[in-house]
């Protein structure tokens, strides 16, 4: 079955630490993985993508993900963490369902930066 | 401004009573889906639609209704609303139409709207 998953519920990270959010997924064919960002009481907003090409793509806010095909693995990462990037994030991935393509959510993980 | 509108943004209701949970685009996008946060389980789609006239069930469709007369529009409609749809409600869009690619562009979405049923 094609899914996505997020193992961690929550991720603590000291301020000024690299921060890492994980991300696997399995889907048939090449995978289009992406990454948002949800920040309290707001819609989600994209972060990055990767579709082709290098395999460390790099997003908003200082964020960036790093692509590996024989973890199937899409984990978000960050040098430096700053408070403000305190949210909840969401992996998904495009999958052919149905004759469409659509996209599989991860579960979310909340990521909360301490000072 | 770009923006992915939803009206309203919080609602409290009672069981079986119809409401409409409204969504606008202004970006003359092709692609909307309707989506239901619950904690635990991230995001389900309820029903997407490619461009207007255009509608299909998502992962979660049942108790739900949908139209798309018109591009900017996207209504999602409760006809008979029970406590199991309590949820966070988002509307989103994109720009690519077709099922091939339409995914590799960015989602739009809209604020949210917090639904409570009684």
């Amino acid at each position: 079955a094609q899914s996505v998953a997020q193992p961690e519920d929550q991720v603590n990270v000291a301020e000024g630490n690299p921060l890492t959010v994980k991300c696997t997924y399995s889907v048939s064919g090449n995978p289009y993985l992406f990454w948002y960002v949800q920040y309290p009481n707001r819609g989600l907003q994209f972060l990055l993508k990767y579709i082709t090409g290098d395999n460390l793509v790099k997003g908003s806010y200082g964020f960036e993900a790093e692509f590996n095909k024989s973890q199937t693995s899409f984990h978000l990462k960050k040098p430096s963490a700053l408070v403000s990037d305190s949210a909840l994030y969401f992996c998904a991935v495009r999958a052919l369902l149905d004759s469409n393509y659509q996209l599989i959510w991860g579960a979310g993980t909340k990521l909360i930066i301490k000072p | 401004e770009a923006q992915v509108t939803q009206n309203p943004r919080y609602l409290i209701t009672v069981t079986g009573k119809k409401l409409t949970v409204t969504c606008s685009q202004n970006m003359n996008h092709e692609y909307m889906s309707w989506y239901r946060q619950d904690p635990g389980l991230g995001l389900r789609q309820i029903y997407y639609s490619m461009n207007v006239e255009v509608t299909d069930k998502g992962d979660v469709p049942e108790g739900y209704k949908v139209s798309r007369k018109e591009k900017r529009n996207f209504p999602l409609i409760l006809e008979s609303p029970s406590p199991n749809q309590t949820s966070l409600y988002f509307c989103a869009s994109s720009s690519t139409a077709g099922g091939s690619f339409w995914s590799t562009d960015t989602q739009y979405f809209g604020p949210g709207t917090r639904l409570t049923v009684l």
